[in-house]
């Protein structure tokens, strides 16, 4: 059974810094992971999804990274911004050609301070 | 292009009634499915779609039915709401190929209380 791991649960920057959060995953079978975002009393918000072919996707001040013969994406926040506080979740979706579904880890609650 | 729709945004049910959670989308996807997010335990999968006429179960399918008519519509059925139902519920959907799905789409959540 897959497992989706984030770390840290929450994190705490001031603005402009550089950060990085880190999503481990236990089953490399994957077809793709995404990465997506979820402000308060909010839906979720897709950020970047990364084909396990690729090992990046870029969108603006955001970089996802894939290694999965690790088991392990990182997202990259360039210049962070108070509007960037929000919690981010992964997703990992399985290589399998029925019954796909998505395992999400719990998030990491980020909180850019002015 | 109104992407994932859901109704109500709110609601509060006394344990015993029934209701349907309803959710459409205008992307002509394949794949719908519903989760509910509950703190501590993340979002977890009720019930899936692939198609019309085609549901099946996820992994908290207990005291939910759905159906799917349409390629749009992928409502959600409540039939005895119990206290341990009270959570937000969103509603998904995305490509699906042969080998897996695409990018998933959100709809904005139902925030349901059972009293």
């Amino acid at each position: 059974k897959q497992e989706v791991t984030q770390i840290p649960a929450a994190l705490s920057v001031p603005e402009g810094e550089n950060l990085v959060l880190n999503c481990s995953f236990t089953d490399s079978a994957i077809y793709n992971l995404q990465w997506f975002r979820q402000d308060p009393g909010k839906g979720l918000t897709s950020l970047l999804l990364i084909q396990s072919s690729q090992r990046e996707q870029t969108s603006g001040r955001l970089n996802a990274s894939l290694d999965k013969s690790s088991g392990r994406s990182t997202l990259y926040i360039a210049a962070s911004q108070p509007g960037d506080s929000a919690t981010y979740l992964c997703a990992v979706g399985p290589r399998e050609t029925s019954g796909s579904r998505l395992t999400f880890g719990e998030g990491t609650q980020l909180t850019v301070n002015p | 292009n109104a992407g994932v729709t859901q109704t109500p945004k709110f609601q509060v049910l006394k344990t015993g009634q029934s209701m349907t959670l309803q959710c459409a989308q205008d992307m002509n996807h394949e794949y719908m499915s519903w989760y509910r997010q509950d703190p501590g335990m993340g979002l977890r999968l009720i019930h899936y779609s692939v198609g019309a006429g085609i549901t099946d179960q996820g992994e908290v399918p207990n005291g939910y039915n759905v159906s799917r008519s349409t390629t749009e519509d992928f409502p959600l059925r409540l039939l005895s709401a119990a206290p341990s139902q009270t959570s937000v519920y969103f509603c998904a959907s995305s490509r699906s190929e042969g080998d897996g799905l695409y990018e998933q789409y959100f709809g904005p959540g139902t925030r349901l209380t059972v009293t």
